[in-house]
């Protein structure tokens, strides 16, 4: 079965820096990757999504990169502020005409002023 | 905004009772998904529909969870027995076509509670 892990359950950063969060697959190949910010007690909020064959989306402050060979996706938060505290989930999805997506656990974001 | 309505928003019941989660999904999305989040297992799916119709239950307890959508303007889950293991937050999650690449748009979920 698919295994999706996200480097760390929490990373602390101070306020102005760049936030790097991993996402690391194995066995078979997304098609697609999707990044969400979930806030307490809230639902999955959608920000990103990258393709296969693209190495990468940008969105304002947010960066998402897609690397097949390593099975790895980083998403980046530059400028940080401590409105980006939140927990970041990535996403998989397969290329089988369904939107099935098979979900990291996620990494607990916390920008420190 | 359009938005994915869930309720209860809490519930908390004792074991062996039934519980019935209501999801209103976005006007126009024909597709649905049942998703449960705890602490150890992260977001799992449960089910998955489309134009109404399952397609993918396969992440759901069978004996005990059943999942519908009598109409478009609502999917139900319902869980009987629920037993304390049942305890999470589901959420339910609509999607515009259903093909690839769509991002999915998520309600807030029910905290549900099996004493």
């Amino acid at each position: 079965s698919q295994k999706i892990e996200q480097n760390s359950e929490a990373l602390n950063i101070q306020e102005g820096k760049t936030a790097t969060l991993t996402c690391n697959y194995t066995n078979y190949s997304p098609a697609y990757l999707q990044w969400y910010r979930q806030d307490p007690g809230r639902g999955p909020v959608f920000l990103l999504l990258i393709r296969e064959n693209e190495k990468e989306k940008r969105k304002e402050r947010l960066k998402v990169t897609f690397d097949t060979t390593l099975k790895q996706s980083l998403f980046h938060i530059t400028a940080s502020q401590p409105a980006d505290s939140a927990t970041y989930l990535c996403a998989l999805e397969r290329r089988t005409g369904a939107n099935n997506l098979f979900f990291g656990t996620g990494t607990r974001l916390t920008v420190i002023p | 905004d359009a938005r994915v309505t869930q309720t209860p928003r809490h519930k908390v019941t004792e074991m062996g009772q039934e519980v019935t989660m209501r999801c209103q999904p976005i006007l126009g999305h024909n597709t649905v998904f049942w998703y449960r989040q705890t602490m150890m297992q992260g977001l799992e799916l449960l089910a998955y529909f489309r134009n109404r119709a399952p397609l993918d239950d396969s992440g759901m307890p069978k004996d005990r969870f059943s999942a519908e959508m009598p109409d478009a303007t609502l999917a139900t889950l319902k869980i009987q027995p629920s037993e304390p293991r049942d305890s999470a937050v589901y959420f339910c999650a609509s999607g515009g076509t259903g093909r690839n690449n769509q991002p999915q748009h998520f309600g807030d979920g029910t905290r549900l509670s099996i004493l």
